[in-house]
Formats: structure tokens, C-alpha cells, sequence
């Protein structure tokens, strides 16, 4: 089954614990992304990849890093976490990126809180 | 500075009837456009999609037009059924791989 896979779906953690969400897929995809929905906000991006070892800023890239080291993971570090960084989040993964008929494929969501 | 906004953060909806979700946007860059729909404890699923060269696609029930002057989308849905009821996220791509989206609609269907 072609999927997204987001682990861990839910955490709590407290200020200043380096956490690490992972972001699977199994559809070679060379196009990865990720975005966090804030209440009021909608969906903004965090990060995309639009290949191996090619990584760029989306609109929040503040207090992320990401590294794309092979083609189906595509990992969310957070180094020091802050409670403004609670919020859910979700990996989605495409063919290309570019904007053909071929959409992004979402994963289920990570909710994080921040303490 | 939110570039593509919907302005309507809920409808309601009876079965049957038609529900238009709209969608504004303030990037003239902006060039392909999409609609998400996501239930809860789920990840956006692609819904339908149209590019700034059309005005109009359709997939069996859903419709999205496109006003390029107005820089206004909206999604047809027709005839709506309980099962559409979900949060719809307008989205749209401009000069990079970006795509930025709106800040969701939730559609209730009522029977």
C-alpha cells in the first residue's frame, strides 16, 4: 500500500529535549515536505526536499532542520524545542514537486506539545 | 501576510444541496491551484486540482472554477453528501515548489 508513514503520532516533551519526528514513504518519491497546522493558520511549510541532499526553507523554518540522506525518509529535528513549536504536524511526499497532476500524499500527523 | 485566505471557516450544508467553498488569493504568481479535504486524526487527501491556463475542471461531483482577474477559486459540490463533511483546504503553488495553503473550511453535511 503507496503511504506516508509519520512516527511518532503523538508526543509530549518538555523545553530544550532534542526530539526527532521520521517521515517514510514507499513510493519513490523524489519530493518531500513538511508543514504544521496551527488552529486559525491552515497548513504552512516548514521545510521541502526536492531530492537526496537538496533541502529548502518553506515559510516557518524557524527552530527546524531536516536532512534528506535518502530517498524515502525525510526526518524533522527539532534541537531545542519550544512550546510554541506544539502544534500538529504533517509529512507529505509527491513525485516531482513541480506543478504537474501528480499531488502530495499526506501522512496521518504527528501532534507534539511542547512543555 | 496570508496569501491564500478562506474566509469562511464553516458551512453547513443539507443533503443534497449544493456547498460552495471559496477561496481568495493575493499572489498573481500563484498558477496551479489545489483543493485538500482531511478528516479528523487523517492527513490531507487530494480532492481536485486546476491550473491558471483553465477556468473550470470537474470530477464527478466536485467542480472547481477559477477567476483569474478576481484572483478567486471556489469548489462545487454537487450533490453534497454526509461523507463530504470534512475540513477543504484551498492550496496554491507559485515560482517554486512551495505550495502554500489556506486556512481551511469545515463543511458540515446535514441530513
Amino acid at each position: 500500500e503507496a503511504q506516508v508513514t509519520q512516527n511518532p503520532r503523538y508526543l509530549i516533551t518538555v523545553t530544550g529535549k532534542k526530539l526527532t519526528v521520521t517521515c517514510s514513504q514507499n513510493m519513490n518519491h523524489e519530493y518531500m515536505s513538511w508543514y504544521r497546522q496551527d488552529p486559525g493558520l491552515g497548513l504552512r511549510q516548514i521545510y521541502y526536499s526536492m531530492n537526496v541532499e537538496v533541502t529548502d526553507k518553506g515559510d516557518v523554518p524557524e527552530g527546524y532542520k531536516v536532512s534528506r540522506k535518502e530517498k524515502r525518509n525525510f526526518p524533522l529535528i527539532l534541537e531545542s524545542p519550544s512550546p510554541n513549536q506544539t502544534s500538529l504536524y504533517f509529512c507529505a511526499s509527491s513525485l516531482d514537486g513541480r506543478k504537474t497532476n501528480q499531488p502530495q500524499h499526506f501522512g496521518d500527523g504527528t501532534r507534539l506539545s511542547i512543555l | 501576510d496570508q496569501q491564500v485566505k478562506q474566509n469562511s471557516p464553516s458551512l453547513s450544508v443539507q443533503e443534497g444541496r449544493i456547498s460552495i467553498l471559496n477561496c481568495d488569493y493575493t499572489n498573481s504568481m500563484f498558477d496551479y491551484f489545489l483543493w485538500y479535504k482531511k478528516y479528523p486524526a487523517e492527513g490531507p487527501t487530494f480532492l481536485i486540482s486546476i491550473s491558471s491556463i483553465k477556468d473550470k475542471n470537474e470530477d464527478g461531483r466536485f467542480t472547481v472554477f477559477l477567476n483569474k482577474s478576481a484572483k478567486h477559486l471556489s469548489l462545487h459540490i454537487v450533490p453534497s453528501q454526509p461523507g463530504d463533511s470534512a475540513v477543504y483546504f484551498c492550496a496554491a503553488y507559485g515560482t517554486a515548489s512551495k505550495l502554500t495553503f489556506g486556512t481551511g473550511t469545515r463543511l458540515q453535511v446535514t441530513l
